[in-house]
């Protein structure tokens, strides 16, 4: 079936350090990947995505590539600030194959940054 | 501000008891989709409406159901509540069902 797995946190980094989440996933055809944030007692915000092989994501100087032949959607950011700290989701989106277009998510790692 | 409200924002029941939980999407959107999110299951998708229509299930219990309105608000009931049935419910919507898809702030739902 389809699937997606990050890395554990919670991840503790201090202000202006280079961030990576790992984000794997398993799905036929050819699925969309996204990385959303939940900031405490918030819903979830769309942070980034990309829809095919290559392509890169980008916003708010955090960017993800879509590595089909390591099925990764890897999360980075240069320099980290404390207003980054919140869960970060992983998620992919299957639009054929009966899907109907709902998320598949991965379980968050939490960040936390320290001044 | 996502622009898709959720009410109520806290609800707290006792087991065995029936709520419902309220979604309005976006403006101009016709697709809602349902979440769960707990500490043990994570995100799951639950059932996805279009523009009245119920289009796909997820990992919804029997207990569950939904329906979206010709307003295109829709409603989650939960019935016959159990304790594990405590977690923050948010809905999604989205003009299509390949569309973006954004988030409301969540109910956070506990059973006593």
């Amino acid at each position: 079936g389809n699937s997606v797995t990050q890395m554990e946190g919670p991840v503790t980094l201090s202000e202006e350090a280079f961030l990576t989440i790992n984000c794997t996933y398993t799905a036929t055809g050819y699925p969309s990947l996204f990385w959303y944030v939940q900031y405490p007692g918030e819903g979830l915000q769309l942070l980034l995505k990309a829809t095919k092989a290559d392509d890169k994501g980008s916003n708010k100087g955090f960017e993800a590539t879509y590595r089909k032949e390591t099925t990764s959607f890897h999360l980075e950011k240069g320099s980290v600030q404390v207003s980054d700290s919140a869960v970060y989701f992983c998620a992919l989106r299957r639009l054929y194959g009966g899907s109907q277009g709902n998320l598949i998510f991965g379980k968050g790692t939490k960040l936390s940054v320290k001044p | 501000d996502s622009g898709v409200t959720q009410t109520p924002k806290h609800l707290i029941t006792a087991t065995g008891q029936r709520v419902t939980l309220r979604c309005s999407p976006r403006s101009g959107d016709l697709s809602v989709y349902w979440y769960q999110q707990s500490l043990d299951q994570g995100l799951q998708f639950l059932i996805h409406y279009y523009n009245g229509e119920e289009r796909a299930k997820g990992n919804i219990l029997e207990r569950f159901s939904a329906q979206q309105f010709p307003d295109l608000h829709s409603e989650l009931n939960l019935s016959s509540l159990e304790l594990g049935d405590s977690a923050l419910y948010f809905c999604a919507s989205s003009v299509g069902w390949k569309d973006e898809q954004y988030f409301g702030p969540g109910t956070r739902l506990t059973v006593t």
